[in-house]
């Protein structure tokens, strides 16, 4: 079956450090997006990608990149790991823009 | 950006009886998509239905119906039967229909009591 998939599930690491989080899917969907959940805010967006060397920044993007280089993987990357940043991060992906599909869920939490 | 208001930070239910999670949004846009997701504890969202606002009659899945009010801008999710697997963090959500991203409320959590 189809599906997406985030990894790792758990991680812990040290402020200053670089993270990449990855996302992976396998429906051959165009676009794929990044968020955060947090509490009192709900899910809100840092990236998003309409297709292969597309990317675009969400509302939250301070800190955070990400690159596509094929339909399938869009990592996330937090280039200076700060404890702001600590949060539950989900992946999504859907077919132009229809209804989106989540991954299982990262969480990161910065030291 | 638009914004989308879920009132209710939790809201408790008595098994089989009947719940409604409310959601308000703004928008100045007339053609959009609306969403509820269910996230259970183990953190997996979950599509529960999709309102398209050019459809004026609403969704309904199973136990699931909404009530969507696009002149009050307002999209409550009933959930009848209540189960104890519904109990859940739920998500009201937006998307307009020239974008792909989607606009979520804060959150209202659900407790189901045998």
């Amino acid at each position: 079956d189809a599906e997406i998939t985030q990894s790792p599930r758990h991680k812990i690491t040290e402020t200053g450090r670089q993270v990449t989080l990855a996302c992976h899917q396998t429906w051959n969907h165009n676009n794929m997006f990044w968020y955060r959940q947090d509490l009192g805010h709900g899910l809100r967006l840092i990236h998003y990608s309409y297709g292969v060397q597309d990317t675009n920044k969400g509302e939250v993007s301070d800190g955070y990149s990400v690159s596509r280089s094929n339909t399938e993987d869009l990592p996330l990357t937090l280039e200076s790991a700060a404890s702001s940043q600590t949060s539950v991060y989900f992946c999504a992906s859907s077919e132009s823009w229809d209804t989106q599909y989540f991954g299982p869920g990262t969480r990161l939490t910065v030291l | 950006a638009q914004t989308v208001t879920q009132s209710q930070p939790e809201m408790s239910v008595q098994e089989a009886e009947t719940v409604t999670l409310s959601c308000t949004y703004d928008t100045s846009e007339s053609d959009y998509y609306l969403f509820w997701y269910k996230q259970p504890p183990s953190r997996q969202m979950i599509l529960v239905i999709r309102q398209e606002a050019y459809k004026q009659q609403n969704a309904t899945e199973n136990r699931f119906s909404v009530n969507f009010q696009k002149a009050a801008k307002s999209f409550s999710l009933k959930i009848s039967d209540s189960q104890l697997g519904d109990a859940a963090m739920y998500f009201c959500a937006y998307r307009s229909a020239f974008s792909g991203n989607l606009f979520f409320g804060t959150g209202t959590r659900l407790t189901v009591i045998p």
